[in-house]
């Protein structure tokens, strides 16, 4: 069955970037769009973004200057960036497969901002 | 942005009890609303899309309604695995929000 996976650093600086990838495993990026979503410890859940499998993209506004996120399909691979991060921007942060509902979740990378 | 907003925040329940959770949108979403259970460590889980639609493979006990700006999630027999939090989500409109979330405890 399908699986996405999160990886990328545990730990990055404040005021640099966070870099993060989602690998699906099992099946194919195409005709789905692919979000990530964080949560900080012990608190609630925020979307940051989504790519369709073609490229176009959409942003939580809140996040919109800092944020990139790009799709390779050859790699059946998508990522996020998340520039001049601070502590604020610690959390879990999860990719999902998206119907217009997460139906699909990785398990989620806790990336924490410290120096 | 739509706030949603989840009552209550937490809630005491026991095995076997029937059990709602409310979540409210700050504008009408039609019936773009999803339920989601999340335990500790672990990646949330779809319950619930489009309001009442259950999703493949979680239990029938859950079951979602509502439309517009008021939604009801309810399990009508708690079981043990069911003590975990739960948070409400709009897809009607980006940004996509979530509610605050409901802890479910013993």
């Amino acid at each position: 069955q399908v699986q996405l996976q999160e990886s990328g650093p545990g730990l990055v600086k404040p005021s640099e970037t966070l870099s993060l990838t989602c690998t699906v495993s099992g099946g194919s990026l195409s005709s789905y769009y692919w979000n990530w979503i964080r949560q900080p410890p012990g608190k609630g859940l925020e979307w940051i973004a989504y790519i369709y499998y073609s490229g176009s993209t959409n942003y939580n506004p809140s996040l919109k200057s800092r944020v990139t996120i790009s799709v390779d399909t050859s790699k059946n691979q998508f990522s996020l960036i998340l520039s001049s991060v601070t502590a604020a921007d610690t959390a879990i942060y999860y990719c999902a497969r998206d119907l217009n509902w997460f139906e699909l979740w990785g398990q989620g990378t806790l990336v924490t901002v410290s120096s | 942005d739509i706030q949603m907003t989840q009552s209550p925040s937490s809630l005491s329940a026991s095995v076997g009890d029937r059990v709602t959770i409310t979540c409210r949108a700050s504008h009408s979403i039609s019936g773009y609303l999803n339920w989601y259970q999340q335990k500790p460590g672990k990646a949330p889980k779809l319950l619930i899309y489009t309001a009442s639609n259950l999703q493949s493979g979680v239990p029938s006990r859950f079951s979602g309604s509502g439309s517009g700006t008021d939604f009801t999630l309810t399990i009508s027999s708690l079981q043990p695995e069911d003590f975990a939090t739960y948070y409400c989500q709009q897809s009607y409109i980006t940004p996509y929000t979530f509610g605050q979330g409901t802890k479910l405890e013993i």
